[in-house]
């Protein structure tokens, strides 16, 4: 099962900050949180990962609390092209260490 | 989806015929991973594999279906004696190590399984 929870589905304006929450309390201290989206039954698309610091690469933010029990997705500028589910996951370390376990996601909307 | 290469992209199969999906991870990468989508769900893990090795099989059904990953060539999944319920997407990915928690997985897009 996954260990994150995310709202099921979120609207936006295009041209405004998506910020998609996601809550994994049960986390531990050496498993990453990793963002993912899938637009529209293309495969999945890596977007960013961290541990505890906040990240930032060219398309998007990841801003983690400091008792790593919560984390948002920021997409400062939101496009029509940014409709898409967005999976928070957290890597399942132990035996079976790499595999991402996908929940439901939350699908964005993108509206003009 | 840096290089993850499925193939084919589409495939239909009768009822009891065999379907064999094939994926070609990143160069260099030596962990690769299925996962299956039925029609309007999630993506669920199905196995792990290694070079040679099978990781992590807990996804997988137990009957009909099974996937290698040779030293040589792409990795395979094979699904025996196809039923309608077996119709999903089945996507591959690849990362060049499982053990390191901060090493990504690419994506291929799907091959998109159809049985009739």
């Amino acid at each position: 099962d996954a260990k994150t929870t995310q709202p099921p589905s979120m609207d936006c304006a295009e041209g405004r900050a998506a910020n998609l929450p996601c809550n994994h309390s049960t986390i531990s201290g050496n498993e990453y949180v990793y963002w993912y989206r899938q637009i529209h039954s293309q495969g999945p698309q890596y977007i960013i990962h961290g541990l505890k610091n906040n990240e930032t690469n060219e398309m998007a933010s990841l801003i983690i609390t400091e008792d790593r029990k919560s984390s948002t997705l920021i997409l400062p500028h939101a496009t029509l092209r940014d409709t898409a589910v967005y999976y928070c996951i957290v890597r399942v370390g132990g035996g079976s260490q790499g595999n991402l376990i996908f929940g439901k996601g939350t699908k964005l909307s993108v509206k003009p | 989806n840096a290089g993850v290469m499925q193939n084919p992209r589409h495939l239909v199969r009768r009822r009891g015929q065999e379907a064999r999906l094939r994926c070609s991870p990143v160069k260099g990468h030596s962990h690769v991973y299925w996962y299956r989508q039925l029609p309007e769900e999630g993506l669920k893990f199905m196995v792990y594999l290694q070079k040679e090795n099978i990781i992590d099989e807990s996804g997988m059904p137990k009957e009909r279906f099974s996937a290698e990953f040779p030293k040589e060539g792409p990795s395979i999944l094979r699904i025996q004696q196809v039923v309608r319920g077996d119709s999903a997407a089945y996507f591959c990915a690849s990362s060049p190590s499982g053990a390191q928690m901060n090493t990504e997985a690419f994506f291929g897009q799907g091959t998109r399984l159809t049985v009739v």
